[in-house]
């Protein structure tokens, strides 16, 4: 696609529920990343993902969070039983080249999925 | 670890006045710095980044930034404000293992 593509747009889910995000990066792009945007904040990094390979989920607020990217395409973040402090914009990004703290890729990003928990 | 704060939540300006956007960081390592815009409703959208070459960076919209590694600072400006400028602006760090570290964000109002 020309962009980064995520659904839902909106979700409104009750506490308790289990939610399902998904993101459509880039085609052929390695590198995945997902942030939270809580409002009124700046994104926090949520996790990474390099082709199918998670190789950073340090920013997973608990162990209800949990995202995958099987066949290295497409990825979906799942939140178990949320909570209403799980309200945010989650937001998806993706680049063409793997990352790494000198690498001088552009990191594209989805409109994101905002999440409201009742 | 690297960090970044952005001084100011809100901004207001007249249109055709000048926008300064104000960024610092903490950085244990030569910083990649970048600036950020999102639109309501939109995905955040690369302005400009600062990857140790020109010290003066250029980016899009008439936007430029400044490093300046006495001051620990890279703030955002452009000579002349446009209604279309209204938006939120994030400046980033690269921290050391390629994720990008946020600030909280700078609410830009520009007034008729």
């Amino acid at each position: 696609g020309a962009g980064v593509s995520q659904s839902p747009r909106y979700k409104v889910a009750k506490r308790g529920q289990d939610v399902a995000l998904r993101c459509d990066p880039i085609s052929g792009h390695v590198s995945l990343f997902w942030y939270q945007q809580a409002l009124g904040q700046g994104p926090e990094f949520l996790t990474y993902f390099q082709n199918e390979a998670q190789l950073d989920k340090s920013g997973l607020p608990s162990d209800r969070f949990f995202a995958e990217r099987p066949e290295g395409s497409v990825s979906t973040l799942k939140i178990q039983r949320t909570q209403q402090e799980d309200s945010a914009v989650y937001l998806c990004a993706s680049s063409l080249e793997t990352t790494g703290w000198r690498s001088n890729e552009k990191l594209f990003f989805g409109s994101g999925t905002q999440l409201s928990v009742l | 670890a690297q960090s970044v704060t952005q001084l100011g939540s809100h901004v207001s300006v007249s249109e055709g006045a000048l926008v300064l956007l104000r960024c610092n960081y903490s950085s244990s390592v030569p910083p990649y710095l970048f600036w950020y815009v999102q639109y309501p409703n939109q995905g955040l959208q690369l302005l400009l980044k600062y990857t140790s070459a020109a010290t003066l960076v250029k980016g899009i919209n008439g936007f430029e930034a400044e490093f300046k590694k006495s001051e620990t600072s890279f703030h955002l400006t452009k000579p002349s404000a446009h209604m279309s400028d209204a938006a939120e602006y994030f400046c980033a760090v690269k921290g050391n293992t390629g994720k990008l570290i946020f600030g909280q964000g700078t609410t830009l109002q520009v007034k008729p």
